[in-house]
């Protein structure tokens, strides 16, 4: 079982806002990144630290963290923005792994 | 712009060795820890180890007993083994940089390899 819990599956209306969310003890202590993947592509990170997007990321994705929730959010979702978001995050008892959640899809109806 | 390439053997029998490897190419080798991540069909994420410039390693605690990630500078390339594999090791391998904050702040795997899909089965 996963450290990180992610709802299985979230869905949003074309031009809408939706968040998706991660929670965990480690988020306490330690930001979580975001991973977007699409069928048959490798991950890609969206979202690092406190809310950090890397360069090519557009700036409808952001990032917050609250407690032990962290979460993406996309403001305006595009169809293109349908893919399976992972959060990541150091695991809880301070050894230093890294575990991710189940995983989200997002369906951009 | 680094990017990863990775290679190996796609299909395996039960109690064979899994052998991968990740080239870097167009960046520092030095300096990060570089990971692999696997995606069993259909299913999530899960860390397998890290090794940075120097071969300090890390791995994940399940599969501990099994996995070897070395590293050579010389070509600025890692890799993965792992021992007496099962069909509960049919996966999607990644390789990926680990970017890691002494504080854990602004801690990130970027970029990927581009995966391997390495069944086992007899």
């Amino acid at each position: 079982s996963s450290e990180l819990t992610q709802d299985p599956a979230v869905s949003v209306a074309l031009g809408q806002t939706v968040r998706i969310t991660c929670q965990g003890d480690s988020l306490r202590s330690y930001y979580a990144s975001w991973y977007q993947q699409k069928p048959g592509q490798a991950p890609l990170l969206v979202i690092y630290g406190k809310n950090n997007r890397p360069s090519g990321i557009p700036d409808r994705f952001s990032g917050s963290s609250s407690g032990n929730t962290a979460s993406l959010t996309i403001t305006g979702a595009q169809a293109e923005d349908e893919a399976d978001y992972y959060c990541n995050s150091r695991d809880s008892s301070g050894n230093h792994y890294w575990v991710f959640g189940g995983g989200t899809k997002l369906t951009v109806l | 712009q680094v990017q990863l390439q990775q290679w190996g053997a796609g299909l395996l029998k039960p109690s064979e060795t899994l052998s991968l490897t990740c080239a870097v190419y167009g960046g520092s080798f030095s300096g990060y820890y570089w990971s692999w991540i696997r995606q069993p069909p259909g299913k999530g994420l899960e860390w397998t180890g890290e090794i940075n410039h120097s071969g300090s390693t890390k791995y994940n605690p399940s599969l501990k007993s099994r996995v070897t990630i070395s590293v050579d500078t010389s070509k600025n390339q890692f890799s993965l083994k792992l021992s007496s594999v099962t069909a509960a090791d049919t996966a999607v391998y990644y390789c990926a940089r680990l970017s890691r904050s002494i504080f854990g702040v602004d801690d990130r795997f970027d970029p990927w390899g581009q995966g391997t899909l390495v069944s086992v089965s007899s």
